[in-house]
């Protein structure tokens, strides 16, 4: 089976500009994860999605990041406008239910804020 | 701040040698636990799970302990292999439907 796509790969922005990470679960899998992860640190939920509907976004920095999932599918998390401390890697992860705890990772992206 | 957290940041280990990974939880309602590796450069790979009603759990040259007393996890790699070298998160579901919260990891070196 597919795994978890995610796009680009690396990304070079500066401070004040805007960004997008685009990921696409493996087919089939209802639940859809963003975590974000700083160097040297575990990965930290940033927001859940259970089809095209937000379950769990209380770590969102919502006034900068915004998250959706069109169709239930694809899902795009965005990131407006960038700080010096949003440089981590953005990894997307998808599961075919909510308990289902093995989640499988895409490759990340990873944001380089200057 | 987090619920779940290791030990130690780095582990090294000969090769052939058996290595554990630590670590340890501070929700005693978690009902299910996970290992991951991760790879530089990759997202992290599902390695074992466990479930709180059992102690033990064996897969491929790993084995993953549950205390729940002490609320402490481990992990167990036998004959520790050069392509075991990685960062190893152990992750945690506290409760119902909430996604994994993951701790710091450790980073495993194997030496040849």
């Amino acid at each position: 089976e597919a795994g978890v796509a995610q796009s680009p790969r690396y990304k070079i922005i500066e401070k004040r500009q805007s960004v997008a990470f685009w990921c696409n679960p493996i087919s089939g899998h209802a639940t859809l994860y963003w975590y974000q992860q700083i160097l040297g640190q575990g990965p930290k939920l940033l927001i859940q999605f259970q089809n095209n509907g937000v379950v769990d976004d209380s770590q969102l920095p919502k006034d900068r990041f915004s998250a959706e999932r069109l169709k239930g599918v694809d899902s795009t998390l965005k990131i407006q406008p960038a700080k010096l401390e949003d440089s981590a890697v953005y990894l997307c992860a998808s599961s075919p239910t909510t308990r289902q705890g093995g989640y499988t990772f895409g490759s990340g992206t990873r944001l380089t804020v200057v | 701040g987090e619920s779940v957290g290791l030990h130690l940041p780095t582990l090294s280990v000969q090769e052939g040698d058996n290595s554990i990974i630590n670590c340890a939880y501070s929700n005693s309602a978690s009902d299910y636990f996970i290992w991951y590796k991760q790879e530089s450069g990759k997202g992290p790979q599902f390695i074992i799970d466990i479930r709180s009603n059992m102690d033990k759990r064996q897969g491929q040259r790993v084995t993953v302990l549950l205390n729940k007393t002490v609320k402490h996890l481990s992990l167990q790699i036998a004959a520790t292999q050069p392509g075991d070298s990685a960062v190893y998160f152990c992750a945690e579901i506290p409760s119902g439907n909430t996604p994994l919260v993951f701790g710091k990891g450790t980073r495993l070196s194997v030496i040849a």
